[in-house]
């Protein structure tokens, strides 16, 4: 099985960055997801990350450390529209394990 | 490319009910799981297909079924319903190997 944690909520200012970390204890790991879901609504892919390093896609970047089974996402220049919950999630034996994900709160 | 669809949007049932949930997936996957979400519980794994093929199933009490069809296109079933079956049950489909899986908007169940 896997066991993934993360932070419950951060706050932050419009126009800051905020990163997530994410830690798991894995069996059968392919790699690490992060998704966004805003509430009332279904989780929308962000990233997946397979190999070590970072990955970014435009204001969002997600990193993965496989020897020390950890990840983050980093969200930059944030905007109102990015408080919603972020879920890390395992990949593996074809399902993904969620953490109980992180309610970012960005204030004006 | 159409996205993933769910229907219905919203089901509301008794207790010792059953219900079907449907899937369609992107165009081209052929990889269908399934997924319970609660305040409580979060997201946890039901079950996944490929080719009509269930790979992997996830802790839920033999109630909680699925199925694939040969286009790819999935059911689930819960029979004799439970106050705490009371979900948003979430679809993911995925073109394969180390491919991202994308959700559809879900089927909100209320069970009375």
């Amino acid at each position: 099985g896997q066991n993934i944690d993360q932070p419950t909520e951060m706050t932050a200012t419009e126009g800051a960055i905020v990163q997530i970390n994410c830690t798991y204890q894995t069996s059968g790991f392919n790699g690490l997801f992060w998704y966004q879901q805003h509430a009332g609504e279904a989780p929308t892919f962000l990233s997946y990350n397979v190999l070590d390093g970072l990955e970014e896609k435009g204001r969002f970047s997600s990193f993965l450390s496989r020897s020390k089974g950890y990840s983050y996402l980093l969200l930059k220049e944030l905007q109102m529209k990015d408080s919603a919950s972020y879920l890390c999630a395992g990949f593996g034996d074809y399902k993904l394990s969620f953490g109980a994900g992180t309610t970012v709160t960005v204030r004006a | 490319k159409a996205g993933v669809t769910q229907t219905p949007r919203y089901l509301i049932k008794t207790r010792g009910q059953q219900v079907t949930l449907s899937c369609s997936p992107i165009s081209g996957h052929r990889s269908v799981s399934w997924y319970q979400q609660t305040p409580g519980q979060g997201l946890q794994f039901l079950f996944e297909y490929f080719s009509e093929t269930q790979r992997n199933k996830g802790n839920f009490p033999g109630r909680f079924s699925g199925r694939q069809f040969s286009n790819s296109r999935s059911e689930m079933n819960v029979s004799t319903l439970e106050l705490g079956d009371s979900a948003l049950y979430l679809c993911a489909s995925s073109g394969g190997n180390n491919s991202p899986l994308h959700f559809g908007n879900g089927t909100r169940l209320t069970v009375t």
